[in-house]
């Protein structure tokens, strides 16, 4: 399935480090997200996008930093970021009606 | 307090067995999605149930979404060990149209 397609797999960094993950999407959806998936909790939605702007910001801290250039391209920008935002990262998109379609994710840690 | 509650959290048997896994809410969705996430991964959607009293089946999986709406259930029977996978389930709040995603249940079925 390489529907949607992540960019790095893993990823370590320092907190002074400024970094980017990268998605994208070859489905023709026209919404995409940035959930977080730490041990223990259920997903959390942090960004979506439909039609390249940005419809919610789910109370993200500054240090992510979401852009989305075009409707199959979705970025986020990682800068000082804290030890418990080491997690994996999945990009999702999806078309009319439920159901996503997710990337295979980053697994971010940060020192 | 978690909107959507999985049981069990983890669950281990052996292959050719049946299975159960539960999806618990107080509050009511339009429509429920399940998910199955293998290591390594993101969740890949499985279905989507949307009626009242709806009955899905995917060869060895059968789902079913609750009369009132409130929850749902995966059964799988003569459970294999490609079935080993972290199932979720997520619910589409009606008016917020916001995805609310379960913690899990952890499935391995040994050979």
């Amino acid at each position: 399935e390489t529907g949607v397609t992540q960019t790095p797999r893993h990823l370590v960094m320092g907190m002074t480090n400024k970094k980017s993950l990268k998605c994208e999407q070859h489905l023709g959806h026209n919404a995409m997200y940035w959930y977080k998936q730490s041990a223990k909790k259920p997903l959390e939605l942090m960004f979506v996008y439909n039609f390249k702007e940005q419809t919610e910001n789910n109370s993200v801290p500054s240090r992510f930093s979401p852009e989305c250039p075009n409707s199959s391209h979705l970025f986020l920008h990682l800068h000082t970021l804290q030890p418990e935002d080491s997690a994996l990262y999945l990009c999702a998109s999806s078309q009319e009606g439920p159901g996503l379609s997710f990337g295979p994710g980053t697994r971010l840690t940060v020192l | 307090t978690q909107l959507l509650e999985q049981s069990p959290q983890f669950l281990s048997i052996q292959e050719g067995e049946n299975l159960t896994v539960y999806c618990n809410s107080s509050s009511v969705f339009s429509s429920l999605q399940w998910y199955r996430q293998e290591p390594g991964e993101g969740p890949v959607l499985l279905v989507t149930v949307v009626t009242g009293g709806e009955v899905k089946k995917l060869k060895r999986l059968t789902f079913q979404f609750g009369d009132a709406r409130k929850d749902s259930s995966l059964h799988i029977t003569a459970a294999q060990p490609g079935d080993t996978g972290l199932y979720l389930c997520a619910g589409l709040q009606g008016g917020s149209e916001k995805l609310v995603f379960g913690k899990g249940t952890k499935l391995t079925v040994n050979p």
